[in-house]
């Protein structure tokens, strides 16, 4: 299996700019979790899906950040217009979704976003 | 809320030697404990979790954790540390209700030839 995929890995852009960065799940899987780490607030949820439903978006910052699943294969988390303070490595997560809170998250590398 | 507090921001220990990672954990029952590793530039990868049942769990890598709910605590050892191991490792907790994990702070291990 390909694990879970986030492009770009890497991103830089212009304060103001919109950024969408993109996470396809490992297959099969039917929940989905976008996670931000920066260095002050460590690692933390921004939002969850299951079965393409937003669940809990209670750490979705403000109406900048927007996130959508229109299928189980996935999800963008778009920034609207970007700010400094939005630079950040963001991380999406599967799980199978069937099991319950003990499924194990599988992570993917990341997306390094850097707003100048 | 429930909450994991990882003391150690950093830790240093020479290849070959025992570590112990601390996590203290804020919850009335038993909770949903997690150890994740992160090395540098990388995802998260799973090196065990608790949830019922025995106390000392195993995971991969060679890494056990001991769930000690006289002191709330979950701390990741690993008898003998390979230089490899040198990562940032994450101790986390599924809330009551949630499904989505909340992290400690992490703690940076360093490995000295």
């Amino acid at each position: 299996d390909a694990g879970v995929i986030q492009s770009p890995r890497h991103e830089v852009t212009e304060m103001g700019q919109e950024v969408t960065l993109r996470c396809k799940p490992i297959s099969g899987h039917n929940s989905l979790f976008w996670y931000r780490q920066t260095m002050m607030r460590g690692l933390e949820l921004l939002i969850y899906f299951n079965n393409n439903v937003p669940i809990d978006d209670s750490g979705m910052p403000e109406d900048r950040f927007s996130a959508k699943m229109p299928n189980a294969s996935f999800s963008t988390l778009k920034i609207q217009p970007s700010e400094p303070r939005d630079s950040a490595v963001y991380f999406c997560a599967s799980t199978q979704g069937t099991s319950g809170v003990q499924e194990t998250q599988y992570f993917g590398p990341g997306t390094r976003l850097l707003v100048l | 809320a429930q909450s994991v507090t990882q003391p150690d921001i950093h830790i240093t220990v020479s290849e070959g030697a025992s570590l112990e990672l601390r996590c203290n954990y804020s919850y009335g029952a038993t909770p949903y404990l997690f150890w994740y590793v992160q090395s540098p530039g990388q995802g998260l990868q799973l090196l065990l979790k608790y949830f019922s049942g025995d106390t000392l769990v195993q995971g991969i890598k060679g890494f056990e954790a001991e769930f000690k709910r006289s002191q709330s605590s979950f701390n990741l050892r690993k008898p003998s540390v390979h230089w490899s191991d040198a990562a940032e490792y994450f101790c986390a907790v599924v809330p009551t209700g949630r499904r989505a994990l909340t992290f400690g702070s992490g703690t940076r291990l360093q490995v000295q030839p």
